[in-house]
């Protein structure tokens, strides 16, 4: 069965970076996109970007363009995602997610991860 | 940007249809998706674009899409479908979620 496991919580202060990581237990990576979407506390999704790990190409939201990084490596079938310059609006759970690509759905999820951004 | 719009939420008695609608330009010339999200738990699909359901969503949900308005329908709602929804769809190269819905079962 295919899971996305991804990294434990973390606690940030403003203006630090975060990284988060998200591994591919099903082995099949090629092949696949992997997605970032986030969801602040009681709101909704919101998507940040994507990278399709064969190619190494990423394209990320507008609303992250030059925040975000998101990486594959290939050798540990992990894609990571970076934000930096935090604010305390960045505290949020961030999901990874897996899909076939455009117009395709993202299936399966990871368990999220939760990013706390206090001073 | 591309918007999709959803109600904040809709109310259903057990085993009658909620009906949920989700709204952005041209939407009927897009793919779209819908996810159901239960408190603390990740997203979930639950609709499919063929006529080849997939093994874990139940019969229960169907979609339609057409104008400017998808709909997802989940008929003989029990109270295991209280949840929030969101729709998806693909706009060039990126993705938006909808708003988002939260079905109350009463």
């Amino acid at each position: 069965q295919v899971q996305l496991v991804q990294s434990g919580a973390e606690m940030k202060k403003p203006g630090s970076s975060v990284k988060v990581s998200c591994k591919d237990s099903g082995g099949t990576f090629s092949g696949y996109t992997f997605y970032w979407v986030r969801q602040a506390p009681g709101q909704g999704l919101e998507w940040m970007g994507g990278i399709i790990p064969i190619l190494g190409s990423a394209n990320y939201a507008q609303n992250f363009q030059g925040r975000v990084t998101i990486t594959a490596d290939k050798s540990t079938t992990t894609v990571h995602m970076d934000l930096t310059s935090l604010r305390f609006e960045d505290t949020a759970t961030y999901f990874c997610a897996r899909g076939m690509g455009w117009n395709h759905p993202f299936e399966p999820w990871g368990q999220g991860t939760l990013v706390t951004v206090s001073s | 940007s591309y918007e999709l719009t959803q109600p904040p939420s809709v109310s259903v008695s057990p085993g009658q249809t909620a009906i949920i609608t989700c709204s952005g330009d041209k939407l009927g010339d897009k793919y779209v998706w819908w996810y159901q999200q239960k408190p603390g738990q990740s997203p979930v699909r639950v609709n499919y674009q063929n006529s080849k359901r997939p093994s874990g969503i139940p019969g229960r949900f169907s979609g339609s899409n057409s104008g400017n308005t998808a709909t997802l329908t989940i008929s003989g709602t029990q109270a295991v479908d209280e949840a929030d929804y969101y729709c998806q769809a693909w706009d060039s190269s990126t993705t938006v979620f909808g708003t988002g819905t939260k079905v109350i079962v009463l």
